[in-house]
């Protein structure tokens, strides 16, 4: 079955802390795997995607294939990372049509 | 350019009511997909289209949801009969879809909420 796993609904930290958010998946195939954010009041748009290997806004995510989890981590919190944070993933390949499969989201609060 | 836009941003509807949401996509994206999102969870996908092309509905929950894209831009979502369960955030993501292994990224809209009284 294809899932997206997110075992946190809620994640408090305080300004400064390190924060991880916790994905896993299941998925009989290569997928791809990203991060999505919605700020309050904003839509839903990516944070980043494993196959670019990026930091953005600080933060950063690597695919372990061996544990089937992407977990989306950042050194130093700040209260502008407050937000919700959904997992997702998509099937790679000339076959795909890339729809989206996702968790259930993670809501990060950074507290000042 | 302008974002993906949907409208109705709000629609509240009597049980048994059709209802019709209207996306506009990014100009050029070739790709559309509807996602639907219930209260507390993430979106799940609905149906995907290819230019006018529906080449996936596996995600519609029932015949009572019809999607479509005639001129390969603007698409609707329908819901005939609407029932409570249907309440939710329905979602209108747009791409420049995919090359080889590559698939671009979605562009979200803000969302249409259906209330179903």
């Amino acid at each position: 079955a294809q899932r997206v796993t997110q075992p946190e609904k809620l994640l408090s930290v305080f300004k400064g802390a390190p924060v991880e958010l916790k994905c896993n998946y299941s998925y009989s195939g290569s997928p791809e795997l990203f991060w999505y954010v919605q700020y309050s009041r904003q839509r839903l748009q990516l944070l980043l995607r494993h196959i670019s290997r990026e930091s953005i806004k600080g933060f950063t995510a690597d695919l372990n294939k061996g544990e089937t989890s992407f977990h989306l981590k950042k050194p130093f919190a700040q209260e502008e990372d407050s937000a919700m944070y959904y997992c997702a993933l998509s099937g790679r390949g000339g076959g795909s049509q890339g729809n989206l499969i996702f968790g259930k989201g993670t809501k990060l609060s950074v507290k000042p | 350019g302008a974002g993906v836009s949907q409208s109705p941003r709000y629609k509240v509807a009597k049980r048994g009511q059709d209802v019709a949401l209207r996306c506009d996509p990014i100009s050029g994206h070739v790709s559309l997909f509807w996602y639907q999102q219930a209260l507390g969870q993430g979106p799940e996908f609905l149906t995907y289209f290819q230019n006018e092309a529906q080449l996936d509905k596996s995600g519609l929950p029932s015949d009572r949801f019809f999607a479509e894209r005639p001129e390969g831009s603007v698409s609707t979502l329908k819901i005939q009969r609407t029932q409570q369960e249907d309440s939710a955030v329905y979602l209108c993501a747009s791409s420049l879809g995919s090359r080889g292994a590559y698939t671009y990224e979605q562009y979200f809209g803000p969302g249409t909420r259906l209330t179903v009284t």
